[in-house]
C-alpha cells in the first residue's frame, strides 16, 4: 500500500544532541512537509520542499534543518539549538505544491527531553 | 492566523448525523476547503475538499454555501469511531510561492454511545 511512514514512533533527545527524524514516501509525491504539533494546538509548518533538492523554510524554522537528497525521503533534524523540542512531528507529502489535490500524512513521531 | 472558525467542541449522538460547522469569511475565489480529521496520536486523516460545489464521498459530504463564506462537514452516520479532532482549512494553489495550509486547533467531535 502506498503511504508515508515515519520513524522512530517515539524518540527521547538530551541536552546537546541533535536527533533525525524519518519521513519516507512511496506516493511519488514531488512535495514534502514537516509539521509541528503540540498539546490541544493546530500545526505549525517546519519546512517544506516543492521537489527534490530544494526545500524552503516554514514558519518555525529556528533549531531545524531538513534535506531532500531524494524523492521518497524528507529527513527532520532537531538541533540542539531548538530549546524546547518536546511537541508531535508530522511529515505529510502533496502530489506537487501547486495542486488543489490533499496533503496526506504520517502517524507522527514524538519527540520528548530526557 | 487561521483562515477558518470552528465550534471548539461538539456532541453527536451514534447513529446520528453530525454536522460540522465552518465559517471562511475571507476565503477568496481561487480557494478550496479541505476537512481534515486527527485521532489522538495520529496523523491528521484526509476527509473531503471542494471549491463551491457539493460533494460527497464514502466518508462524509461537504455542503458549501453559496458565497463559499461558510460550509459544513456531514457525517451521516456518526459511529464512535469517528471521535476525533475535525480541522477545516482554506487553502489555494499558487504556482509562484507556497500558500500557507493552517491547522486551527479545529472541532473535537465526541460521539456518545
Amino acid at each position: 500500500d502506498g503511504g508515508i511512514t515515519q520513524s522512530p514512533k517515539y524518540l527521547f533527545r538530551k541536552e546537546g544532541q541533535n536527533v533525525t527524524l524519518s519521513c519516507e514516501q512511496n506516493l511519488n509525491h514531488d512535495a514534502m512537509y514537516w509539521y509541528r504539533q503540540d498539546p490541544g494546538q493546530g500545526l505549525r509548518l517546519i519546512y517544506y520542499s516543492q521537489i527534490v533538492n530544494d526545500f524552503q523554510k516554514g514558519d518555525i524554522a529556528e533549531g531545524y534543518s531538513v534535506s531532500r537528497e531524494k524523492k521518497e525521503s524528507f529527513p527532520l533534524t532537531v538541533t540542539s539549538a531548538q530549546k524546547n523540542p518536546t511537541a508531535f512531528y508530522l511529515c505529510a507529502s502533496r502530489e506537487q505544491d501547486f495542486s488543489n489535490q490533499p496533503q496526506h500524512f504520517g502517524d507522527g513521531t514524538r519527540l520528548s527531553i530526557l | 492566523d487561521a483562515k477558518t472558525t470552528q465550534p471548539p467542541s461538539m456532541d453527536c449522538a451514534e447513529g446520528r448525523a453530525a454536522n460540522l460547522p465552518c465559517n471562511h469569511s475571507t476565503i477568496s475565489g481561487n480557494e478550496y476547503v479541505y476537512w481534515y480529521r486527527q485521532i489522538h496520536s495520529q496523523g491528521p486523516q484526509y476527509i473531503i475538499h471542494g471549491l463551491k460545489n457539493n460533494e460527497t464521498n464514502e466518508m462524509a459530504s461537504l455542503i458549501i454555501t453559496e458565497d463559499r463564506k461558510s460550509s459544513t462537514l456531514i457525517l451521516p452516520h456518526a459511529t464512535l469511531r469517528d471521535t476525533a479532532v475535525y480541522y477545516c482549512i482554506v487553502s489555494a494553489r499558487m504556482k509562484t510561492s507556497y500558500d500557507k495550509v493552517i491547522f486551527g486547533p479545529g472541532t473535537s467531535l465526541s460521539v456518545i454511545p
